[in-house]
């Protein structure tokens, strides 16, 4: 079956470095999404592309976050400087349609120490 | 109702013990209402997607209700294992191409 692949699993970055989050998606999603999940609260919508065009980035710290999708494919969100209140669950996802649902990757574990 | 709301936070049962848990959401501007599963260390996993009003949705032992007029969807697990025990994750969406926002969850576990 085939599956989002992200990387890394586990990140420990000091306060005030660079991190970077890459996601493949299932081949063929056009939709793009990533999303944060701060413990104790549900996953919250940072970016959404659509090919390689941002749809959605209401919601991204864009002082400090970035985001692309070159060639509509692979992504990359970046973060810089880190601040501690960064550390979550960083969860990227792709669909068809979102009449299907998403299907996640396993995400990565972001902690600013 | 503004935004997800999720019920109870967390739930510990026996094994063969049903149970069951609410997710509320704003009936206006509804187009769809989704349900994960999401184990630890792993992906979150797609249940159901339900849109209209009344639909039941079965995937084994769990099974899913849609109350799109009053703006709540039901989850039930019929006789729950250990393998029930995750983080169940409600979500909506208010077009198709439009961005779901997710509830906070429930926890589940099941102990023998």
């Amino acid at each position: 079956e085939a599956e989002v692949a992200q990387s890394p699993r586990y990140k420990i970055t000091e306060k005030s470095q660079a991190v970077a989050f890459w996601c493949d998606p299932i081949s063929g999603h056009a939709t793009l999404y990533w999303y944060r999940q701060i413990l104790g609260q549900g996953p919250e919508l940072l970016v959404q592309f659509q090919d390689e065009s941002v749809v959605d980035d209401s919601q991204l710290p864009k002082d400090r976050f970035s985001a692309e999708r070159l060639k509509g494919v692979d992504s990359t969100l970046k973060i810089q400087p880190a601040e501690l209140g960064d550390s979550a669950m960083y969860l990227c996802a792709s669909s068809l349609s979102v009449n299907y649902g998403y299907t996640f990757g396993s995400g990565t574990r972001l902690t600013v120490v | 109702i503004l935004n997800v709301e999720q019920s109870p936070q967390s739930l510990h049962v026996q094994e063969g013990d049903s149970t069951n848990f609410t997710c509320s959401f704003p009936s206006s501007n509804f187009y769809a209402l989704h349900w994960y599963r999401w184990e630890t260390a792993k992906s979150p996993e797609a249940l159901f997607v339900m849109t209209l009003n009344g639909d039941e949705k079965k995937k084994g032992r769990i099974s899913a209700t849609l109350n799109t007029k009053e703006g709540y969807s039901y989850l039930y697990i019929k006789g729950s294992q250990p393998e029930d025990s995750a983080t169940y994750l409600c979500a909506y969406n208010t077009g198709t191409a439009s961005k779901l926002t997710f509830g906070t969850g429930t926890r589940l576990q099941v102990t023998l």
